[in-house]
């Protein structure tokens, strides 16, 4: 049973561009949350998918965007890169929106803007 | 602001040693508590997490933690360290019952000497 995954493992932009990061739930997951993991600092979520809508939504600019497929996958969009969105990202999936309780992880993208 | 502390940004023990990690967060009413473990280049693991049963928490690994609402804690500890723990340790709090999102700490980095 794959976990969450989540491509591509590593990318590098320069300021101004956009970029788009993917993620693929645990199977049988159908919520979907994003992180957002500054170097040296704790994950800050980003928004939460679920029945293809934003449910919630952190302190992200609008430039954070998403979507979410009908196969529950998901993407993050940022546009207009600054330097301080370089960061891991990390994408969570769990049975129910919210349920933190039974949360997995992918192992990131982590994106590094010059 | 709601918030969680972790004191020390890095710890390092003994192989053998307890393993103490600390960890204090904002509130008057209590939330739900998490420590997520980081091993390098992959996604959080859940340790283990407290959501208002028992004070005293077992999780995986060997670890355990402890509610005190007396003192705002949830510090995890280990009685004996192995080399296999290294790698960084994140607490993280979810206020408003199971609707809320998670708050992270800022992580500890935890080295185990030979």
């Amino acid at each position: 049973d794959a976990g969450v995954t989540q491509s591509p493992t590593h990318l590098i932009k320069t300021r101004g561009q956009q970029v788009t990061l993917r993620c693929s739930p645990k199977s049988g997951h159908d919520t979907v949350s994003w992180y957002q993991q500054a170097l040296g600092q704790g994950p800050q979520f980003i928004f939460q998918y679920y029945e293809e809508e934003e449910r919630q939504r952190g302190n992200f600019p609008d430039r954070f965007s998403g979507h979410q497929f009908p196969n529950y996958s998901s993407e993050l969009n940022v546009n207009a890169l600054l330097l301080g969105d370089s960061a891991l990202y990390l994408c969570a999936s769990s049975l129910a929106p919210l349920d933190n309780e039974k949360l997995f992880f992918g192992s990131g993208t982590q994106l590094s803007v010059l | 602001a709601q918030s969680v502390t972790q004191l020390g940004s890095h710890v390092s023990v003994s192989e053998g040693a307890l393993v103490l990690l600390r960890c204090n967060y904002s509130s008057s009413v209590p939330p739900y508590l998490f420590w997520y473990v980081q091993y390098p280049n992959q996604g959080l693991q859940l340790l283990l997490k407290y959501t208002s049963a028992a004070t005293l928490v077992k999780g995986i690994n060997g670890f355990e933690a402890e509610f005190k609402k007396s003192e705002t804690s949830f510090h995890l500890t280990k009685p004996s360290a192995h080399m296999s723990d290294a790698a960084e340790y994140f607490c993280a709090v979810q206020y408003g019952g199971s609707q809320g999102n998670l708050i992270f700490g800022k992580g500890t980095k935890l080295s185990v000497k030979p």
